[in-house]
């Protein structure tokens, strides 16, 4: 089964911290993505990366950067996080286009 | 603008009868469509992907059909029981450069009663 790790469920950051979320898959993806998730706005895309290295803005870049050194690893990191930034963050991967996402628990941030 | 639109209003339905839910689009022109179904506090799961060419996809209770003229997507689940109780989310992929990058709606809760 294809596996979609993101390394913090829960966290609580304080205002202008710089905040790292992990997320990790075991499938050789060539695909990974990050996506918010807030009441009535559905899943909306922060950054696309279709291969190592290569990254793409989504919909709501502003005020995140992401990273991706190694294949299996795709990084999302809020500079400064900001009350606004609070909201469940998806991972997701997948093979190429076309083919089925898999979403990794969520990760559930509050700041403060 | 572009936009994917599905039924903010949770859908209630009795057990055993046919779910049906909407997924409309407009300014896309979507390779692909997709249907995932999401759990409370969980991640999306995929359930059923659609091609443009395609006007109907089966599995096991569920069926999608995709009409590329009225740029929508009906998802219904038959028979449909308790444990099918969900939001469930259409996505659409469509081309940006050499790649595609898939854009999802806001979903529809669905809720089916003993």
């Amino acid at each position: 089964d294809v596996k979609v790790t993101q390394s913090s469920r829960y966290l609580v950051k304080r205002t202008g911290e710089k905040v790292f979320l992990e997320c990790v898959q075991d499938m050789d993806h060539e695909n990974m993505f990050w996506y918010r998730q807030d009441p009535g706005l559905g899943l909306r895309l922060i950054y696309f990366s279709y291969d190592v290295k290569m990254k793409e803005k989504g919909d709501i870049p502003e005020g995140y950067s992401v990273s991706r050194e190694k294949k299996e690893r795709f990084s999302l990191i809020l500079e400064s996080a900001s009350t606004n930034q609070t909201s469940m963050y998806l991972c997701a991967s997948r093979l190429f286009s076309g083919n089925t996402i898999y979403f990794g628990e969520g990760s559930w941030l509050t700041v403060v | 603008s572009q936009k994917i639109e599905q039924n903010s209003e949770a859908l209630n339905i009795q057990e055993g009868k046919t779910a049906t839910l909407t997924c409309n689009y407009t300014n896309y022109s979507p390779a692909y469509l997709q249907w995932y179904r999401q759990d409370p506090g969980r991640g999306p799961v995929f359930l059923l992907l659609i091609r443009e060419n395609e006007k109907e996809k089966r599995k096991e209770r569920l069926k999608v059909t995709f009409d590329t003229t009225l740029k929508q997507s009906l998802f219904h689940i038959t028979a449909s029981q308790p444990a099918d109780s969900a939001t469930y989310l259409c996505a659409l992929e469509k081309s940006q450069g050499g790649y595609n990058k898939l854009i999802f709606g806001a979903g529809t809760r669905l809720a089916v009663h003993p």
